[in-house]
């Protein structure tokens, strides 16, 4: 079974700071993950996915995240936070052959100015 | 590209009265569609995953006979909560996935606020 785990259920940071969102999974076969975001009352916004090409993988609106294999971790990462940026934040691991999305918890990330 | 549309964004009827909700792909083919359910602050349960012309396959503890779902054509797929009750309230989200280059990848709708009298 996969699962995924955000520590954090909220991380507050000052307009310009780094974001990190913190996000390990459990996954017995090759993982695809994948960061959305919500915006209140909306629906999910895919900010970028892994899929077994390069580690380091960049997004929409400037956050990037690293797959980990030895850590079991894809932290989502901003270098400046922006008030915009205000929202919940999930994590999600799917196994490649069934498509099946598990979301972690989620994270509400704060910006104060 | 690769938009999904949902209606109606918000819902609100009497309990014992059934309720139909849109899931569309707008720009793209979508041969497999997924229905969530999202509580208050909480995180997406997936309730049941739909192919087009096949039945959907419902997640442990979901009430195949409560909440229809239909996958008619490669861009509509519909959930219908029947004889809705007050618990039925809830935030009810649906993604899709499309042909060659999307079939990793899920694109969410807008979601539908349902709130059951």
């Amino acid at each position: 079974a996969q699962s995924v785990t955000q520590l954090g259920s909220h991380v507050s940071v000052s307009e310009g700071a780094l974001v990190l969102l913190r996000c390990n999974y459990s996954s017995s076969v090759p993982p695809y993950l994948f960061w959305y975001v919500q915006y209140p009352n909306q629906g999910l916004q895919l900010l970028l996915k892994y899929t077994s090409a390069a580690t380091l993988v960049k997004g929409i609106n400037g956050f990037e995240a690293e797959f980990k294999k030895s850590e079991t971790s894809f932290h989502l990462t901003k270098p400046s936070a922006h008030m915009s940026d205000a929202a919940e934040y999930f994590c999600a691991v799917s196994d490649r052959g069934f498509q099946k999305l598990v979301f972690g918890t989620g994270t509400r990330l704060l910006v104060s100015p | 590209g690769a938009v999904v549309s949902q209606h109606p964004s918000r819902v609100i009827c009497k309990s014992g009265t059934s309720v139909k909700i849109e899931c569309r792909s707008l720009d793209f083919q979508a041969t497999t569609m997924f229905w969530y359910r999202q509580f208050p602050k909480k995180s997406l349960m997936l309730m049941a995953t739909s192919n087009e012309g096949s039945k959907a396959t419902y997640e442990q503890g979901v009430e195949k006979d409560k909440f229809l779902i239909n996958h008619a054509s490669l861009t509509l797929s519909t959930l219908t909560v029947t004889s809705a009750h007050p618990e039925d309230s809830s935030f009810y989200i649906c993604s899709a996935t499309g042909l060659a280059g999307m079939v990793d990848t899920q694109y969410f709708g807008p979601g539908t606020r349902l709130t059951v009298l």
